[in-house]
């Protein structure tokens, strides 16, 4: 059964203060590792796709590295407008393409960024 | 450019009663898929579309039905509502010859079952 764990739960940062979100996961064989952002009563917005171990994908302050058994997300001087909780999800490279290609989804990293 | 529209954004039920989710996306897009998302738990796959005419149960399918009459149409129906399904509901929506871990996803539909 493919899992997915992230942490913390929750992070409160001062602006500026640079930090990492892990997501740990085992899967039959990853066909793509996501992150997406999800802020208070919205649905989540896509932010990147890693394939393979030692992909990197960069967008604005964020970071998003993955090995074979986890994936952080590094928030370089965040600002209060990247406070929001942050999905880590994985899909499976299933033995037969039965068009689900579900995601499994974490619970999700509460980040909080104070001025 | 709507992208996926989700209504009802709030709605309030009696245990036994019967609903329908309504979504709509006007991207073209062949995948379409409901998620629930509950409290300390992730998003979890309810019921998936490839394309019209053509629907597949995913992770959590009992107590709900789907079909898909158009490609811009994905509508969720509740047989009989149960307290277990109090949650909030995503569609999400995306090419199927792209990755369709690529999602957009609507709003949410906010349900209580009392």
């Amino acid at each position: 059964e493919d899992q997915v764990t992230q942490s913390p739960e929750a992070l409160r940062l001062q602006e500026g203060e640079s930090s990492s979100l892990n997501c740990s996961y085992t899967v039959s064989g990853l066909r793509g590792l996501f992150w997406y952002r999800q802020d208070p009563g919205k649905g989540p917005e896509f932010l990147f796709t890693l394939y393979s171990a030692g992909e990197e994908k960069e967008k604005e302050r964020l970071k998003a590295t993955l090995t074979k058994k986890e994936s952080f997300l590094h928030i370089t001087a965040p600002k209060p407008e990247d406070s929001a909780t942050y999905l880590c999800a994985v899909q499976a490279r299933a033995a037969k393409d039965t068009g689900r290609r579900a995601l499994t989804f974490g619970s999700g990293t509460r980040l909080q960024v104070q001025p | 450019n709507a992208g996926v529209t989700q209504t009802p954004k709030f709605q309030v039920l009696k245990t036994g009663q019967s609903m329908t989710l309504q979504c709509a996306q006007d991207m073209n897009h062949e995948y379409m898929s409901w998620y629930r998302q509950d409290p300390g738990m992730g998003l979890r796959l309810i019921h998936y579309s490839v394309g019209a005419g053509i629907t597949d149960q995913g992770e959590v399918p009992n107590g709900y039905n789907v079909s898909r009459s158009t490609t811009e149409d994905f509508p969720l129906r509740l047989l009989s509502a149960a307290p277990s399904q109090t949650s909030v509901y995503f569609c999400a929506s995306s090419y199927f010859n792209t990755n369709t871990g690529e999602l957009f996803f609507g709003e949410g539909s906010r349900l209580t079952v009392l």
